[in-house]
């Protein structure tokens, strides 16, 4: 079965930059995009962006243009997400998950387990 | 971007009551919506694509109808495992937007 493991919690200080893991199985991991989306602590989600694992295109929300790198890895199977210049507001649980089907966009039906990201000095 | 808005932001209802969520789009997204159940400490599993269509191994007492602008989800006869805050989603464009979520609890 399709399975997302993602890196463990990370505790930053504002301006650093940190990078979370998303490790694939069970499908084949360049035929479907991954998208990333957080959400900050008693809030709602907010969508990051997405990856084409094959390609290594992008396609990133304008709030996070500048500050997000997504990148893949196939020999590894992997997706990663590096965001920078982190501040308190960054504080958030990071998840990746992936499209439901083989297109760009579309709904998400397979999340990591999420990776809590914790800025503060 | 689109917004979506849910409503309401939450609600308590008894054992086995009918429960409907409503979102609704800023502009029209054909049936490019999908619903999510997310429990307490937990990631969003989905439920719902397709306005309407349910994810394998969906209870059946869930159902999602709309198209357009307005949505909805229904728990046709709520159960004490139900209780999750719910989100719609839009993926008609990027970016993909969602709704502010319903915190589902029982009475």
């Amino acid at each position: 079965q399709v399975q997302l493991e993602q890196s463990g919690a990370e505790v930053k200080k504002p301006g650093a930059s940190v990078k979370v893991s998303c490790k694939a199985s069970g499908y084949t991991f360049t035929g479907y995009f991954m998208h990333w989306v957080r959400q900050a602590p008693g809030q709602g989600l907010e969508w990051m962006g997405w990856i084409n694992p094959d390609s290594g295109g992008t396609k990133y929300s304008q709030k996070f243009q500048g500050r997000v790198i997504m990148t893949s890895d196939t020999s590894i199977r992997t997706v990663y997400m590096n965001l920078s210049s982190l501040t308190p507001d960054d504080t958030a649980i990071y998840s990746c998950a992936r499209v439901r089907s083989r297109m760009v966009v579309a709904s998400l039906d397979s999340w990591g387990q999420g990776t809590l990201v914790t800025v503060s000095s | 971007d689109i917004q979506m808005t849910q409503s309401p932001s939450s609600l308590s209802a008894s054992v086995g009551d009918r429960v409907t969520i409503t979102c609704r789009a800023s502009q029209d997204i054909d049936n490019y919506l999908a619903w999510y159940q997310q429990k307490p400490g937990k990631v969003p599993k989905l439920l719902i694509y397709a306005a309407s269509t349910f994810q394998s191994g969906v209870p059946s007492r869930f159902s999602g109808s709309g198209s357009g602008t307005d949505f909805t989800l229904t728990i046709s006869s709520l159960q004490p495992e139900d209780v999750a805050t719910y989100h719609c989603q839009q993926y008609y464009i990027a970016p993909l937007t969602f709704g502010g979520g319903t915190k589902v609890e029982i009475k």
